[in-house]
Formats: C-alpha cells, sequence, structure tokens
C-alpha cells in the first residue's frame, strides 16, 4: 500500500529566502507525482507533474525533482513571497496493486512566508 | 468563469439526514473524481468515474453513492449521516483516466454533522 509523507509538516521562513520542501513515498511503482497548492478555504490548484521518465519539472520559481528509486521528490521554490504562503501537497499516482489512476496524497507541508 | 464548481459550498446538518452535493464541471473532461479530506488533512479518493461509468470504487460505506448523470456531472449522496462524515469533500475531474492528465480540483464542500 502506497505511503506519502511529507517533511517538515510547517515551515515558516522570512519573505526571499528559497526553500525545499520535502515528499517520500514507499512504493516507486508510479507513473508520476504531482504538487499542489491549497489555499485556505480553496480547492486544489497544480503546481507541476512529474512523469515518473522524468527527473525535474520547472514552472517560473518552483522546481521539483524526481528520484523514483529512492522514493523522494523535493519541491524547491525560490524568492519566497507572502504570496506563497499556503498548503503545499505532494501526490502520487500509483501503477501496481490497483493503485492505478488513484493519486495517493501526503499530509502537506503548510508554508508561511513573513513580510 | 469556474472550471469545477460545487454546491454547496457549506453543509451543516444533523445526524441520520441524507444529503446531497453537486459537481460540475465545464472542461470538456471525461473523467470526474471525489475526494475526503478529514480532519487530520488526508485528502484520499472516494469515487472515479470516466463517462458515467465507475472506475474507482475505495472502501467506501454504502451510504455514499455517486451518481453521474452524464460526463460533466458526478454528484455525491450521502444517506443517514454520522458524525463521522464531517469533513470537506473535493469533486476534481481530468481530460481522461490516461495517467498522465493533471486533475483539476473545486473549491470544497465543508461539511459538518451534528
Amino acid at each position: 500500500k502506497q505511503e506519502v509523507t511529507q517533511i517538515p509538516a510547517a515551515l515558516s521562513v522570512p519573505e526571499g529566502e528559497n526553500l525545499v520542501l520535502n515528499c517520500s513515498f514507499t512504493d516507486s511503482a508510479i507513473y508520476n507525482l504531482q504538487w499542489f497548492r491549497q489555499d485556505p478555504g480553496k480547492g486544489l490548484t497544480s503546481l507541476l507533474l512529474i512523469q515518473s521518465s522524468q527527473r525535474e519539472q520547472t514552472s517560473g520559481r518552483l522546481n521539483a525533482s524526481l528520484d523514483k528509486s529512492s522514493g523522494r521528490s523535493t519541491l524547491y521554490i525560490a524568492a519566497s513571497q507572502p504570496g506563497d504562503s499556503a498548503t503545499y501537497l505532494c501526490a502520487v499516482r500509483g501503477r501496481s496493486g490497483g493503485s492505478n489512476y488513484k493519486l495517493t496524497f501526503g499530509k502537506g507541508t503548510l508554508l508561511t512566508v513573513n513580510p | 468563469d469556474t472550471a469545477v464548481s460545487q454546491t454547496p459550498k457549506y453543509l451543516v446538518t444533523q445526524m441520520g439526514n441524507d444529503k446531497s452535493i453537486k459537481c460540475e464541471q465545464n472542461l470538456g473532461h471525461d473523467t470526474m473524481y471525489w475526494y475526503k479530506q478529514d480532519s487530520k488533512k488526508f485528502l484520499k479518493i472516494m469515487f472515479s468515474y470516466n463517462n458515467k461509468e465507475l472506475i474507482i470504487n475505495e472502501t467506501v460505506p454504502n451510504r455514499f453513492s455517486p451518481k453521474s448523470p452524464d460526463k460533466a456531472h458526478l454528484n455525491l449522496h450521502i444517506n443517514s449521516l454520522e458524525l463521522g462524515d464531517s469533513a470537506v469533500y473535493f469533486c476534481a475531474s481530468s481530460l481522461n483516466r490516461a495517467y498522465q492528465e493533471t486533475q483539476y480540483f473545486g473549491p470544497g464542500t465543508r461539511l459538518l454533522v451534528l
């Protein structure tokens, strides 16, 4: 059974700092890994999707890496801004044991960027 | 011009009642999903429909019954509500069931059972 863990659970940084969020998963048989952002009282917004054959994806100040064999992904946020404050969720789409098509989520990292 | 919309946004009800949550997507997607986010913030898949056909049905109590009248709608009906059903329910959609497709989420329905 796939399990996704995100560390740290919460992170508070001053504006302008570069930061890294971590995600680990127990079953490396995945199709892809996706990072989402969740704002309070709102739905999820997809940030980056990395296919299992890829090593990283970049979008603006965000860079996500994937090391499938070790079951790890990181989300790097450069020059953080107060508007980046949100919960960041990692999710993997499994490809074994009936987990096809299904996203398994971590609990998320609550990021606060202080002005 | 919301892509994935849910109604209602908030739902407060008594234990034992029956309630429905509606979801609509205007993206032309074939696949839709229902997720539950509990008090511990874990987001878990409940159901998925592809072109009105059920493709994922996790171990969800029979009191929960999804209904897809057409591929743009996936409603969730809950019978005999229990305290443990209190959670945020998210609807999502993707272009199709292919693994590489991104899922787009609705704003969530906050259900509180008293």
